[in-house]
């Protein structure tokens, strides 16, 4: 079965720009989530969607960032105005559903995406 | 905050020595999932644990969940250069996944 796609792979701007970020998810994955991985730390959660919906968007910078996923399928994520620190790998991921109670499923992670703020 | 912390950050290990990474979480979790993340690639799912005192094996790997399910840990037997990259648990408090710090494993041959 496909992975998860995720484009463009490398991504330079300068501080100020905008940015956005593709993700395709595995098909049937209702779960979609986007993470930020700042280089030697774990990836950090910033939106969780459940199908369109957004379960948990709470270490999302709202001021700046932003993400869709329209149709419950395929995702943007945008950063506008980029800075500095946002320098990082974002990284896609899909999983059946997202649970409940003690059940869960695995994340399936695509390439990510390597971001570089000048 | 909610905080998964992992100890060692670095090892290094002689081949076909032992390795153990440990997962400590501030909150009681649902359950546990560990990832294995190859230099310059992306995490890729190993296991998940659910009940209080579960243990697994994967061929040479052994994970481990707390009896309070606040911990856990993963010993990995004869390490192979094959075993190199950073390995991460998570676990979800609620729903949430929180990724640890992770445990950067070198092998050297």
């Amino acid at each position: 079965e496909a992975g998860v796609a995720q484009s463009p792979r490398y991504k330079i701007i300068e501080k100020r720009q905008s940015v956005a970020f593709w993700c395709n998810p595995i098909s049937g994955h209702a779960t979609l989530y986007w993470y930020q991985q700042i280089l030697g730390q774990g990836p950090k959660l910033l939106i969780q969607f459940q199908n369109n919906g957004v379960v948990d968007d709470s270490q999302l910078p709202k001021d700046r960032f932003s993400a869709e996923r329209l149709k419950g399928v395929d995702s943007t994520l945008k950063i506008q105005p980029a800075k500095l620190e946002d320098s990082a790998v974002y990284l896609c991921a899909s999983s059946l559903v997202s649970g409940t109670g003690t059940v869960s499923y695995e994340q399936y992670f695509g390439p990510g995406t390597r971001l570089t703020v000048t | 905050g909610q905080q998964v912390m992992q100890i060692p950050q670095y090892q290094h290990v002689q081949e076909g020595e032992d390795f153990t990474t440990y997962c400590n979480s501030s909150t009681t979790l649902s359950n546990i999932q560990w990832y294995k993340q190859r230099p310059g690639g992306h995490p890729v799912f190993l296991i998940q644990l659910v009940k209080s005192g579960e243990v697994k094996k994967q061929k040479r790997l052994t994970f481990q969940f707390g009896e309070a399910k606040k911990n856990s840990s993963l010993h990995i037997t004869a390490t192979q250069t094959t075993d190199v990259g950073t390995y991460f648990c998570a676990g979800p408090p609620t729903y949430k996944y929180i990724f640890g710090t992770g445990t950067r494993l070198k092998v050297l041959a």
